[in-house]
């Protein structure tokens, strides 16, 4: 059973173009992070999403934008896609309190061509 | 100065053999330490959690030296399976703070 879930895994599609990536954990988690991977295989963090309000958002450009319907759910959304957005996108789920260990779900491969 | 700067390697060991990586911090409030491993187009995973006490876990020890602002991983023994990226990761343990990743050190173990 899926600790935490997202689709698709791979996404290649044309500069310009609007798409979504989608997570969902299974967990019971508070928290759920949006991640990007690199060529160089850095993970930095993108957004960071505590009970609904976004907590972290990092400089990202504002054509990302994460939308969580619930607790269970983080979603990023990406217009007017660019060359540089080419990618791995993790999402990623805590429990703030004590040991917050991120539970990742397999990513999200984008390509943009 | 990068939040957690790690040696990126490769470090290239034969089998059996002992590695250790290290990894420094620059936010002296960080609170919370951790390796996660991650194979190759896989996802990272929790490895370990790294405690100022130090800790074991089978072939694996963590060590926290927090005056130094220090973290490291001893793999002993090392496994053709050992070959991965291995990732320093700190935490402020504040609410909703993310998780914030060195950029990881790749280990090839060869036979």
């Amino acid at each position: 059973d899926t600790a935490v879930s997202q689709t698709p895994k791979y996404l290649v599609t044309q500069m310009g173009n609007d798409k979504s990536i989608k997570c969902e954990q299974n967990l019971g988690h508070d928290t759920m992070y949006w991640y990007k991977q690199d060529s160089k295989k850095f993970l930095k963090i993108m957004f960071s999403y505590n009970n609904k309000e976004l907590i972290i958002n990092e400089t990202v450009p504002n054509r990302f934008s994460p939308k969580s319907p619930d607790k269970a759910h983080l979603n990023l959304h990406i217009n007017s896609l660019e060359l540089g957005d080419s990618a791995v996108y993790f999402c990623a789920s805590s429990h703030p309190s004590g040991d917050p260990e991120a539970f990742f779900g397999q990513g999200t491969r984008l390509t943009v061509v | 100065r990068k939040e957690v700067e790690q040696d990126p390697g490769p470090f290239n060991v034969p089998e059996g053999a002992t590695v250790a990586f290290n990894c420094t911090y620059s936010n002296s409030a960080s609170q919370s330490f951790f390796w996660y491993r991650q194979d190759c187009r896989k996802e990272p995973k929790l490895l370990m959690s790294v405690y100022s006490s130090g800790n074991e876990d089978g072939r694996f020890t963590a060590q926290l030296n927090r005056a130094s602002q220090y973290i490291s991983l001893l793999i002993r023994d090392s496994k053709l399976s050992d070959s991965a990226t291995y990732l320093c990761v700190v935490n402020l343990n504040q609410a909703g703070t993310a998780l914030i990743f060195g950029k990881g050190t790749t280990l090839s173990v060869s036979s």
